[in-house]
């Protein structure tokens, strides 16, 4: 396990489709955020999972998004009706405990046409 | 609100040079903090965290300080070398939160050769 991976690294759709994205994290991390990033911004946080229960969701995630991670493992997060305001990169990150380093992915692009 | 924000947005520096990053915090309760580097099109990447019971850390050609009083934080670089280039962002974290980090906007590192 060399880190946290995301596919796909890049997505374009057309505006009103859905998309879904893939967070691998580091195998034995119990915790996995996903953050939103705007260009330069700083990443902004959408959601958090300790374990399978998603304990925390931001007012950013708005009820076009839904986040799983159904087995406590790896975790979708899922735009409906995208919109051209969705374009960013999503990162995700995972981490053993609060507190205590946090890995990110790579990200996935998203572009919104 | 809580916020993170830094003092510069961009810092321009000869190759060689010491690098002085700075970022100033407003939540007291914070208690944990993160330096991350992050290149064009990746992932933040990891450089080196403090926790509050601290006032200085070192790494590898890089000192993270804490200023508590003045909730001031900030990165130095030493002999900093082309590939030091990106955008550098300072996160903090509060033991009472889920865990989330909350991040500045993030500062341009531009390393002249």
């Amino acid at each position: 396990d060399t880190g946290v991976s995301q596919n796909p690294r890049h997505k374009i759709t057309k505006r009103g489709q859905n998309v879904t994205f893939r967070c691998d994290p580091i195998s034995e991390h119990n915790r996995l955020y996903w953050y939103r990033q705007t260009l330069g911004q700083g990443p902004e946080f959408l959601t958090y999972f300790q374990n399978e229960a998603q304990l925390e969701k931001s007012r950013l995630l708005s009820d076009r998004f839904s986040a799983e991670r159904p087995k406590g493992s790896f975790s979708t997060l899922e735009i409906q009706r995208t919109e051209q305001g969705d374009s960013a990169m999503y990162l995700c990150a995972s981490t053993y405990r609060a507190g205590d380093g946090y890995t990110f992915g790579s990200g996935t692009r998203l572009t919104v046409v | 609100g809580e916020s993170v924000g830094l003092h510069l947005p961009t810092l321009s520096v000869q190759e060689g040079d010491n690098s002085i990053i700075n970022c100033a915090y407003s939540n007291s309760a914070s208690d944990y903090f993160i330096w991350y580097k992050q290149e064009s099109g990746k992932g933040p990447q990891f450089i080196i965290d403090i926790r509050s019971n601290m006032d200085k850390r070192q790494g590898q050609r890089v000192t993270v300080l804490l200023n508590k009083t003045v909730k001031h934080l900030s990165l130095q670089i030493a002999a900093t070398q082309p590939g030091d280039s990106a955008v550098y962002f300072c996160a903090e974290n509060n033991r009472g939160s889920q865990g989330n980090l909350i991040f500045g906007k993030g500062t341009k590192l531009s390393v002249k050769p």
